[in-house]
């Protein structure tokens, strides 16, 4: 149990375009949906929390109107990447939490990432 | 600020024990987290402290002192696809976010 799901699993686009990630929870509902970004040997940076019909809570730095999240369901959240720029290029992790209260402590379960290049 | 400090990187030879350890300072506390997170891959979740002791999965285990803002993962009878980044992380008190240190890179040796 507990398997979180991202699609697509790699891209690669064009500078300028916009690119949709879906985060999904596949067997359990998930309160809270967190997404971050690594860079190579660099560890995971928190980009923004998501609560399922609310607003993201965006990190420090992080700009929101770039960064679009959408926490549409219990089983579901999107990050698009807007105008997207070779800076942009990075692994994309997304997390969901338990919503279970009987479950004990507050474990994040991982998506597989994307890696998105930019051209 | 939040601050979570581990070795960059460690080796150990096959069958080996390996002990990574991990300080923090943080604004407030609810819980650490250890992940292993293999190259190119999502961290995996490997063990969870909130009270001071250790605790024992297998091959691995963690241990926490609250008070000392210290914990270590140790590894035992390592084997060669143990070699992994392990990242350390502080869940802060009220919205379940983690902090996370920047990893620990663990090399196995035949």
């Amino acid at each position: 149990g507990a398997v979180v799901s991202q699609h697509p699993s790699w891209v690669i686009c064009k500078s300028g375009t916009s690119v949709k990630i879906e985060c999904r929870s596949l067997d359990f509902q998930a309160t809270t949906m967190f997404w971050y970004r690594q860079f190579p040997k660099q560890s995971l940076m928190l980009m923004a929390t998501s609560n399922e019909g609310s607003k993201a809570t965006y990190e420090q730095g992080v700009e929101k109107d770039k960064f679009l999240i959408n926490h549409a369901s219990l089983t579901l959240s999107t990050l698009t990447v807007t105008s997207a720029h070779p800076e942009d290029s990075s692994f994309y992790i997304c997390s969901a939490r338990w919503l279970d209260s009987s479950f004990s402590y507050n474990e994040q379960f991982f998506g597989p990432g994307t890696r998105l290049t930019v051209l | 600020g939040q601050n979570i400090d581990q070795p960059t990187e460690m080796t150990a030879t096959e069958g080996a024990i390996v002990q990574i350890n991990c300080t923090y300072q943080t604004s407030g506390f609810n819980g650490l987290f250890w992940y292993q997170q293999h190259a190119g891959e999502a961290p995996t979740f490997l063990s969870y402290n909130v009270l001071d002791g250790l605790e024992e999965k297998g091959r691995f285990s963690s241990f926490l002192s609250r008070s000392k803002g210290y914990s270590y993962l140790l590894l035992k009878e390592l084997q060669m696809k143990d070699s992994a980044s392990y990242l350390c992380a502080v869940s802060l008190d009220s919205n379940y976010q983690l902090i996370w240190g920047a990893g620990t890179k663990l090399i196995i040796k035949p």
